[in-house]
């Protein structure tokens, strides 16, 4: 069975950092792309950044390009998302999902909340 | 960045068929996919490529398009499909999402 597992979410402060982790399992972590996709409470779906099977392809939404960092270790089945001077509106629940193939997201984790606030 | 129009809700009846919608800003020609997501859970792959059904999906869920105009289909809408459903385009950077559309049950 697939599984995906957030975890490292929590409150910060803001213009703080977070470390997200995701562990894999289930499947050939390493053969799969990686991504991690938000969701601010009530609102839709948005992409954050992508990474591929080898770390060879790296990508960022605008909106976290130069403050968040994606990387993975496959000896390790870990997807990790490193958010630096985070703002309020990075406050979402953050889920990681893989992607065989195509850019779409065919599995999911159950997400990590993540609240950034005074 | 491309941007996916999706209508905010539609309200359907028990057997009936769904239809739901999604209109890209340009052409993705056929990098649309679609996601259910039930209250307080994770999305799910339901269709990729436009068109392609996802493993283990049910086979009353359907879509179809390409270009930029996308369509999603549901029949028979059963109660279990109470979500509310997401395009999402892989064609260009950066990855895009519809703003979702609540199903509802007349």
């Amino acid at each position: 069975e697939v599984q995906l597992v957030e975890s490292g979410g929590g409150l910060v402060q803001p213009g703080r950092s977070l470390k997200l982790s995701c562990l894999a399992s289930g499947f050939t972590f390493s053969n799969y792309g990686m991504n991690w996709i938000r969701q601010a409470p009530g609102k839709g779906l948005e992409w954050v950044a992508s990474i591929s099977s080898s770390s060879s392809y790296i990508y960022y939404a605008d909106t976290v390009k130069g403050r968040f960092t994606i990387s993975r270790d496959n000896a390790k089945n870990t997807l990790y998302l490193q958010m630096t001077s985070l703002r309020s509106e990075d406050t979402a629940l953050y889920y990681c999902a893989s992607n065989y193939g195509g850019y779409y997201f065919d599995y999911w984790g159950q997400g990590v909340m993540v609240t950034v606030s005074s | 960045d491309i941007v996916l129009t999706q209508s905010p809700a539609l309200a359907v009846s028990l057997g009936q068929r769904a239809t739901i919608s999604c209109r890209a800003s340009e052409s993705v020609r056929s990098s649309m996919h679609w996601y259910q997501q039930k209250s307080g859970q994770q999305p799910k792959l339901l269709i990729y490529g436009a068109s392609n059904l996802a493993s283990g999906v049910p086979a009353r869920f359907s879509g179809s398009g390409s270009g930029t105009d996308f369509t999603f289909t549901i029949d028979p809408v059963e109660a279990d499909d109470i979500a509310t459903y997401y395009c999402q385009q892989s064609r260009n950077d950066p990855l895009t999402f519809g703003s979702g559309t609540k199903l509802e049950i007349k």
